[in-house]
């Protein structure tokens, strides 16, 4: 069945890096696009940017210009997320998702903490 | 910049009960919106695309409607694995959720 599967959590410091993995399977994997989202604790949904599995073309939200990077490795069918220069207010769940538009996979999510 | 906003924040139903929840954009979307049930621990799921399309292995007690600025998300005959926090989101430009609505057991 289509699935994806995200990376363990992640405890991190401000100022460091985090690089999240998304692994697909199920579908031809660059027939479509990853999207992330993340959810701050009790809030609500904030797209992040996406990513074409295909050709590898990326767009961010313009929150995260200059710190988010998504990339993809066809061979193994997984994407991945890396948030830089990382803060307090970036603590929230990441998930992935197939989909540019609407988003019909999601993976279980993966907790990033940041705090020193 | 587009703004969406869902309306009532929470609310609190009975099982069985028919239950229509509200979600508003600043500026036409035309029909590019989407809903998602989200429980607590768990990643959202698609209900709704295109304001009015089921998605796969979605339950017709769920329907959505709409098209421009306002849209519903309808559900007939409330289930109790039906009580969580449903968020509307716009595509017409970059993705956007809204605040979501929560709907609780009265």
């Amino acid at each position: 069945q289509v699935q994806l599967v995200q990376s363990g959590g992640e405890v991190q410091k401000p100022g460091a890096s985090v690089k999240v993995s998304c692994k697909a399977s199920g579908y031809k994997f660059t027939s479509y696009y990853i999207t992330w989202v993340r959810q701050a604790p009790g809030q609500g949904l904030e797209w992040m940017g996406w990513i074409s599995a295909y050709n590898g073309v990326t767009k961010y939200a313009q929150n995260f210009q200059g710190r988010l990077t998504m990339t993809t490795d066809t061979s193994t069918s997984t994407a991945y997320m890396e948030l830089m220069s990382l803060r307090s207010d970036d603590t929230a769940v990441y998930y992935c998702s197939r989909g540019v538009d609407y988003f019909d996979m999601w993976g279980q999510g993966t907790m990033v903490t940041v705090s020193s | 910049e587009i703004v969406m906003t869902q309306s009532p924040a929470s609310l609190s139903v009975s099982p069985g009960e028919r239950v229509t929840l509200s979600c508003r954009a600043s500026q036409s979307v035309s029909n590019n919106l989407a809903w998602y049930q989200q429980k607590p621990g768990q990643a959202p799921r698609l209900l709704i695309y295109g304001a009015s399309t089921r998605a796969t292995g979605i339950p017709a007690r769920f329907s959505g409607s709409g098209s421009g600025t306002e849209f519903a998300l309808t559900i007939t005959s409330l289930q109790s694995e039906d009580f969580a926090v449903y968020y509307c989101q716009q595509y017409n430009n970059r993705p956007l959720f809204g605040p979501g609505t929560k709907v609780h057991i009265k």
